[in-house]
């Protein structure tokens, strides 16, 4: 069965440093999305994106964030510069339809620890 | 603001029984109401989706009820297992295609 793949599994990394995460959605999906948990709180969303472009963003999702599909399988989400408050679990999902009247297919998720 | 409400308490339930679950929104008219089971350090999986016009959805042992009036969803699961135990979010289209989930509610079936 098609998945949602993530890497890497679990990136430690120092405060103010970069760090891009990749996804490969499923392959006949069309938009997707990353969202983040912070340990003990609730699954949020940060963005969606289509056909190349951010379709919706949250207020999360602010200028040290990016969203890029490099090539025709890979999206990452790219912190700038992080902070200690990035540290969660990133889920990355596609859908085949952008609406919510299909599910979305979450990935095994990356956690970022900023020390 | 919208909100979305679940219970935060763990439910622990016998095997055999029903767990019931709510979710309850607040200044939100969606189209349409997911369900995801979450196992720790996992991604949610999708379980079920009822639209506004549904009253009621199965698959499986599971139950999905969503009444619009009393904004309110109830998920049930019969016959429960314990491989069952998991966090199970409740989620909501919101503005644009993007998914609000409520905090989620872990479950615990005891042998």
């Amino acid at each position: 069965e098609p998945e949602v793949t993530q890497t890497p599994s679990h990136q430690v990394t120092q405060m103010g440093q970069e760090v891009i995460l990749r996804c490969v959605p499923i392959s006949n999906h069309l938009y997707f999305y990353w969202y983040r948990q912070i340990l003990g709180q609730k699954v949020e969303f940060l963005v969606s994106f289509y056909n190349n472009e951010i379709s919706e963003k949250s207020e999360i999702f602010d200028d040290q964030f990016s969203v890029e599909r490099p090539d025709g399988s890979n999206f990452t989400l790219k912190i700038r510069s992080t902070k200690l408050e990035d540290s969660a679990m990133y889920f990355c999902a596609s859908n085949i339809r952008g609406s919510a009247d299909n599910e979305q297919f979450f990935g095994p998720g990356t956690r970022l620890t900023v020390l | 603001s919208q909100k979305i409400e679940q219970n935060s308490e763990a439910l622990n339930i016998q095997e055999g029984k029903t767990a019931t679950l709510t979710c309850n929104y607040t200044n939100y008219s969606p189209a349409y109401l997911q369900w995801y089971r979450q196992d720790p350090g996992r991604g949610p999986v999708f379980l079920l989706l009822i639209r506004e016009n549904e009253k009621e959805k199965r698959k499986e042992r599971l139950k999905v009820t969503f009444d619009t009036t009393l904004k309110q969803s109830l998920f049930h699961i019969t016959a429960s297992q314990p491989a069952d135990s998991a966090t199970y979010l409740c989620a909501l289209e919101a503005a644009g295609n993007k998914l609000t989930f409520g905090g989620g509610t872990r479950v615990l079936v005891k042998p």
